[in-house]
């Protein structure tokens, strides 16, 4: 069955502590992979979408990169206002693009 | 570019009543719209697909009579909650793609049923 699965389910950092989110795929065939940032009370943000393996996109002080098998959301320095819960979805190729959402990593950065 | 609207962003019903929810995409086309449904602390849950034009996809579980989707537009999908009750009180959030692949997303309703 083809699933995501987001690590940590939380995490804790402090102001300029540097960290990466993870965002691991089984699904057979991947067309795209998203990352999206979600506010308490607010519909989820677009942030990148990456393609193939070996892709990277930056952003501030956020950096994603995608292997065959898994993503990394990379968080240089973070601030306060990096705090958010951070959501991968997976896009399967050759059939229906209903993305596959993760459960999310709750971020929080401490000033 | 690419911006979802809500409306809605919340609303506070009687148990018996319907509500409609409208999400627009304001500056791009959308032959699909999505609407979810997320609870505190998880995960967006599909609730269905919504098609300019056709019938709309409800994922399993969904009632299709209680959550009435209208996509009537390429603009334009609406979500009816028909006969609500508390236990339908949640944040339902839309989604639109230009070209079928990254999905926006609106800013989100909040019902609350009493």
């Amino acid at each position: 069955e083809d699933q995501v699965t987001q690590s940590p389910e939380a995490l804790r950092l402090q102001e300029g502590e540097s960290s990466s989110l993870n965002c691991s795929y089984t699904v057979s065939g991947l067309r795209g992979l998203f990352w999206y940032r979600q506010d308490p009370g607010k519909g989820p943000e677009f942030l990148f979408t990456l393609y193939s393996a070996g892709e990277e996109k930056e952003k501030e002080r956020l950096k994603a990169t995608l292997t065959k098998k898994e993503s990394f959301l990379h968080i240089t320095a973070p601030k306060p206002e990096d705090s958010a819960t951070y959501l991968c979805a997976v896009q399967l190729s050759g059939g229906s693009y209903i993305p596959t959402f993760g459960r999310g990593t709750s971020l929080i950065v401490h000033p | 570019g690419a911006v979802v609207s809500q409306h809605p962003s919340w609303v506070i019903c009687k148990s018996g009543t319907s509500v409609k929810i409208e999400c627009r995409s304001l500056d791009f086309q959308a032959t699909t719209m999505f609407w979810y449904r997320q609870f505190p602390k998880q995960s967006l849950m599909l609730m269905a697909t919504s098609n300019e034009g056709s019938k709309a996809t409800y994922e399993q579980g969904v009632e299709k009579d209680k959550f009435l989707i209208n996509h009537a537009s390429l603009t334009l999908s609406t979500l009816t909650v028909t006969s609500a009750h508390p236990e339908d009180s949640s944040f339902y959030i839309c989604s639109a793609s230009p070209q079928g692949e990254t999905q926006y997303f609106g800013p989100g309703t909040r019902l609350l049923v009493l």
